[in-house]
């Protein structure tokens, strides 16, 4: 069964650093490109960023390029999100997500909550 | 970067009856590749989205076939032939032709 498992989500404050994590498992989740997709509370989704099934490409959307950076370690079958200079704008429930082109499986989501 | 319209943004709906869902792009999302790169999934409440259609009109794995995908360009529809109790939730198209990928605003489905 495939599974994604967040965490790392929590309280910082405005100016603050977080990294999320997402462990893979039951699939080899080196041949999959994984992404983050973010959900404000009571918001739509939104798509943040991607990287491939390597580590070797990687992309964002511009609300959050140059503050955060995506990665993943193959031989942990783990996914990261290193997330800096947070926002309140970034509040959110984060949700790593596998697929190529499309979102087949998901996670449970973690929250982030940007507040003083 | 795209931007994905749906319409309505609320649907109630009695059980038994059909449900149409409207998404339109701002631009084509036909990709040089030949392929539609057009997606819809639901969320229900408390949950993590999950796929309905992929590329337009496939239905993923397990996906009653009470849902139906259409569409071409920038003009796509998720139709529901016969509404269910279960199917209670917030539909998304999504669009993957262009970075950044895009969601629509959701429609929020409730049954009657």
């Amino acid at each position: 069964e495939v599974q994604l498992v967040e965490s790392g989500g929590g309280l910082v404050q405005p100016g603050g650093s977080l990294r999320l994590s997402c462990a893979a498992s039951g699939f080899t989740f080196s041949s999959y490109w994984v992404h983050w997709v973010r959900q404000a509370p009571g918001k739509g989704l939104v798509w943040v960023s991607r990287i491939n099934s390597d580590g070797s490409s990687t992309s964002y959307a511009d609300s959050v390029k140059g503050r955060f950076t995506i990665s993943r370690d193959n031989a942990k079958n783990t996914l990261y999100l290193q997330m800096n200079s947070l926002r309140a704008e970034d509040t959110a429930v984060y949700y790593c997500a596998r697929g190529n082109s499309f979102f087949g499986n998901w996670g449970q989501g973690t929250l982030v909550t940007v507040s003083s | 970067d795209i931007v994905m319209t749906q319409t309505p943004l609320s649907l109630s709906v009695t059980p038994g009856q059909p449900a149409s869902i409207s998404c339109k792009s701002s631009q084509s999302l036909l990709h040089s590749d030949g392929k539609t790169y057009l997606y819809w999934y639901l969320q229900k409440p408390g949950q993590s989205p999950q796929l309905l259609i992929y590329e337009v009109s496939s239905r993923f794995s397990g996906v009653p076939d009470r849902f139906s995908g259409s569409g071409s360009g920038t003009d796509f529809t998720l139709k529901i032939s016969r509404v269910e109790a279960e199917d209670a939730g917030v539909y998304y198209c999504m669009e993957a032709t262009h970075l950044p990928w895009t969601f629509g605003q959701g429609t929020k489905v409730e049954i009657k």
